[in-house]
């Protein structure tokens, strides 16, 4: 059974860094994306990015000037640092492991199938 | 603003069929998948590629797609899948990933 167990800073103040780490537990960490998602209170899911275990990364271009995903195959670990926050960026923050579907060589499916317990970050002067 | 357009909140009688809808270009590429989201709580996957249901979900659960919609369908709802659904697939340039609004389910 796969689990995604993340942990970070709950509490920043505005221009801070945050830092989240999701570990994977069981399953195979390589072969596979793995992607953070936000959810600012009361509103709906937003895309953050994803990561592969050789470190190819895509993001969220709204925010890809201040996102970094990093991932730690040793550990089974990746991480996410957003510099710069401001309370716009106060959500809960989750970890998701990515699937996808190719049919003759084109992605046609794409999901996430394992999530984290989310990590709600505040950013508040 | 997101690619995907979900109706931001639908109702249902209890036992009855309701349908909730996702629209955007990137589905006539993709499938999109299903997410339930009770309060408190991660998203779960409920649908996902043509019209599968990961294990553990019920079989009510169903999905299609038309064009640039693709459909959730309750059948037979129940009180417990009063809940919030995001759709999600690649946006239109097939290098990110979008979810749309959100669509609040209330059971009556």
């Amino acid at each position: 059974q796969v689990q995604l167990q993340q942990w970070g800073a709950g509490l920043l103040k505005p221009s801070e860094t945050l830092s989240l780490t999701c570990a994977v537990y069981g399953g195979s960490f390589s072969g596979y994306y793995w992607s953070w998602i936000r959810q600012p209170p009361g509103k709906g899911l937003e895309w953050i990015g994803e990561i592969n275990h050789s470190g190819s990364t895509n993001y969220n271009p709204s925010l890809k000037s201040r996102v970094t995903i990093s991932v730690d195959t040793s550990k089974n670990q990746f991480s996410l640092k957003l510099s710069s926050v401001t309370a716009a960026d106060t959500a809960v923050y989750y970890c998701a492991r990515v699937r996808i579907t190719m049919v003759r060589g084109v992605i046609k499916a794409y999901y996430f199938d394992y999530w984290g317990q989310g990590t709600l970050v505040t950013v508040s002067s | 603003s997101s690619e995907l357009t979900q109706d931001p909140a639908v109702s249902v009688a209890l036992g009855q069929t309701v349908r909730i809808t996702c629209q955007g270009d990137s589905l006539r590429s993709y499938y999109a998948s299903w997410y339930q989201q009770k309060p408190g709580q991660a998203p779960v996957l409920v649908i996902y590629g043509k019209n599968n249901r990961p294990s553990g979900i019920p079989d009510r659960f169903s999905g299609s797609s038309s064009g640039n919609t693709a459909s959730l369908t309750i059948t037979g709802a129940q009180a417990e899948d009063e809940a919030d659904y995001y759709c999600n697939s690649r946006d239109s340039s097939g290098n990110h990933g979008v979810f749309g609004g959100g669509t609040k389910l209330t059971v009556l």
